[in-house]
């Protein structure tokens, strides 16, 4: 299966700044999924990123405030803007990974982010 | 979106069997059951999925309802380190391939 760097693994960020995290695969992939998850809490889809097109962002969730970059078929980025302490969360990226009878998701390992 | 139902904690004890049960009645024809588990300080791993027919790995088993609306991991033997939250989704092609995660059942392994 496919193997996912993300990085920073943490960051403390002051608030009004912005924060872009990075996903690289190893493979190629068509679809990438950033999720964000808050201290106990499931992960919350925010947005499906597929290359060549515009991201689609799931409801509470905008492109101003997460915008994201997927130039290339390895790679993407979620930057999280104007930040506040409510943004504080884990955030991970995801791919789905099809090959033969095998479908399932990877995940990275996660951007821990504290806004103060 | 097809939301799935899981109960919020289990607790096993350590080399006997564990039954996680999820419901997932608005399934529709198209998806996939899919469960992942994730430990600690660390993203989901993916444990095993399945379709329609019972599925077997080396980490788990998944026994799917005849009607699909229900399915239940079983890890046949619990060691401490099986101890994480266990989450139930479904993702095909029901809200364009989105993987929606529920609130997930947290695993607790007595020695």
């Amino acid at each position: 299966s496919a193997v996912i760097s993300q990085k920073p693994s943490r960051d403390i960020c002051q608030r009004g700044t912005s924060l872009t995290i990075q996903c690289q695969v190893d493979s190629q992939v068509t679809m990438m999924f950033w999720y964000r998850q808050q201290p106990g809490q499931s992960l919350t889809l925010i947005a499906t990123a597929n290359q060549g097109s515009e991201a689609t962002y799931e409801s509470g969730f905008v492109i101003d405030k997460f915008p994201i970059s997927r130039p290339n078929l390895t790679f993407s980025t979620l930057t999280v803007s104007n930040m506040s302490p409510e943004d504080s969360s884990i955030y991970l990226c995801s791919v789905e990974i099809r090959a033969g009878n095998m479908y399932g998701y990877t995940f990275g390992s996660g951007t821990r982010l504290t806004v103060v | 979106d097809a939301k799935t139902t899981q109960p919020n904690s289990m607790e096993s004890n350590e080399e006997e069997p564990v039954h996680l049960p999820c419901n997932h009645s608005t399934i529709s024809g198209t998806d996939y059951i899919h469960w992942y588990r994730q430990l600690p300080s660390q993203g989901p791993e993916y444990v095993i999925h399945g379709l329609t027919s019972n599925v077997n790995n080396r980490m788990a088993s998944l026994a799917i309802a005849e009607d699909r609306k229900s399915s239940t991991l079983i890890l046949h033997r619990a060691t401490l380190r099986d101890a994480a939250v266990y989450y139930c989704i479904l993702s095909g092609y029901t809200g364009g391939f989105k993987t929606i995660f529920g609130a997930g059942t947290r695993l607790f392994v007595k020695a």
